[in-house]
């Protein structure tokens, strides 16, 4: 059980362009997701925490304009990149917690590789 | 501040020897420890959710305790297979994840 799925899972872009990730938590109802960035051999890093229906939620100093997060229903949540520039470049990965009970924990999906060329 | 600390940093072990992975934590009143296994180019693999000092979980080779200032990963007997970079983390008060640097483990056949 517990399965979040990515699509895409790699996408290569032209500088300019926006590109949208969709995330869904497959077997289970998820009231919060998550989205991470991560660059190659560092930790994980919050970007956002998105409720379903309600605007989200980011970190210091992530650019809300930049990266819009929409989190229409209990299964899925879209991250669109606006306006992809080079240093957008990274790993991105969604994360979704079950709505029932306390605040436990954090399934992951398989991470999508975005190239802006 | 809440903190985690993951050690040691890589480990290379021989197939079939055994060992412990450590993560002590510093977090006022532990809502839950976390650990995840990430294989190169993938989101992190759900391994085990520990709450309270004195918990243990088990699952095929690995075994995950808890203390009330740190956690163990043991690894028993591993395999190549078991090679990947294992992620410990701890809910803040806000229920958000605060991640330890990871340890990568390495398994030689």
């Amino acid at each position: 059980g517990a399965v979040v799925s990515q699509h895409p899972s790699r996408v290569i872009c032209k500088s300019g362009t926006s590109v949208k990730i969709e995330c869904r938590s497959l077997d289970f109802q998820a009231t919060t997701m998550f989205w991470y960035r991560q660059f190659p051999k560092q930790s994980l890093m919050l970007m956002a925490t998105s409720n379903e229906g309600s605007k989200a939620t980011y970190e210091q100093g992530v650019e809300k304009d930049k990266f819009l997060i929409n989190h229409a229903s209990l299964t899925l949540s879209t991250l669109t990149v606006t306006s992809a520039h080079p240093e957008d470049s990274s790993f991105y990965i969604c994360s979704a917690r079950e709505s029932s009970g306390r605040p436990g924990t954090q399934y992951f999906g398989p991470g999508t590789r975005l190239t802006v060329l | 501040e809440d903190q985690v600390t993951q050690s040691p940093e890589a480990l290379r072990l021989q197939e079939g020897e055994s060992s412990s992975l450590n993560c002590s934590y510093t977090v006022s009143g532990l809502r839950g420890l976390f650990w995840y296994r990430q294989d190169p180019g993938k989101g992190p693999e759900f391994l085990f959710t520990l709450y309270s000092a004195g918990e243990e979980k088990e699952k095929e080779r690995l075994k995950a305790t808890l203390t009330k200032k740190e956690s163990f990963l043991h690894i028993t007997a591993p395999k190549p297979e078991d090679s990947a970079t294992y992620l410990c983390a701890v809910h803040d008060s806000n229920y958000q994840l605060i991640w330890g640097a990871g340890t990568k483990l390495i398994i030689k056949p």
